[in-house]
């Protein structure tokens, strides 16, 4: 079983929707993080959380540390948002590597 | 802010050839640096990691080497390039610190043919 899991792998929605993609893992961790991959590979860092809840713009993520899950929620999607979303954990210590999860594909139609 | 410069975007190369991918980072100071690898349908997983000059530690058993010659400079190599050494490698920072968090290259994806 993976350390980190993420679900669903794959999501297609319409324009306006509302999404959320989930991310459950089994290890402590000292973050989590959100990460968006696009087709030609960059990866870009949406969110770290340690506690709660975090708001960017239409992108909302939050943590139950106890429960060990994660959600990301994106309101109103849009084409543009269609992308892989990463759930990666770090664990504790100077390592600091992280876990990652296999990804999200999501595909907003117009 | 923390910036990582990361080259070349694609590469194809032969069985057997040699392999350096370089990275280099910008706007911080002795960070942890990371080489993860991202093969077809699967999860990135880390290759190595470094927390200081000349430090490198691998996290799996493979044809690649990692070293550190500068600070904010890590290379990832290999002597003969595989098959199994296709995919998409990223190189990342962690400067530590509440402020700073992760950065990631854009990226190197490699087909071995």
């Amino acid at each position: 079983k993976n350390e980190v899991e993420q679900s669903p792998q794959n999501l297609t929605a319409q324009e306006g929707e509302f999404i959320t993609i989930n991310c459950s893992y089994s290890v402590g961790i000292s973050a989590l993080h959100w990460l968006q991959q696009h087709p030609g590979g960059g990866i870009v860092s949406l969110f770290m959380l340690s506690s709660g809840k975090k708001k960017h713009g239409r992108l909302i993520a939050t943590i139950n540390i106890q429960e060990k899950h994660s959600s990301l929620h994106i309101t109103a999607s849009h084409p543009r948002d269609s992308a892989v979303y990463i759930c990666a954990v770090r664990r504790g210590g100077s390592q600091g590597n992280l876990i990652f999860g296999k990804g999200t594909k999501l595909s907003v139609k117009p | 802010s923390q910036t990582i410069h990361q080259w070349p975007a694609t590469l194809v190369q032969p069985v057997g050839s040699p392999l350096s991918l370089e990275c280099t980072v910008e706007g911080t100071s002795n960070p942890n640096l990371y080489w993860y690898r991202q093969a077809a349908g699967r999860g990135l997983q880390l290759l190595f990691y470094s927390v200081g000059i000349g430090q490198i530690s691998s996290e799996v058993p493979q044809n690649l080497s990692a070293s550190r010659p500068q600070d904010r400079q890590f290379i990832l190599s290999s002597k003969k390039l595989l098959l199994s050494d296709s995919g998409f490698y990223l190189c990342a920072c962690y400067g530590g610190g509440p402020n700073y968090g992760y950065t990631f290259g854009s990226g190197t994806r490699l087909t071995v043919v």
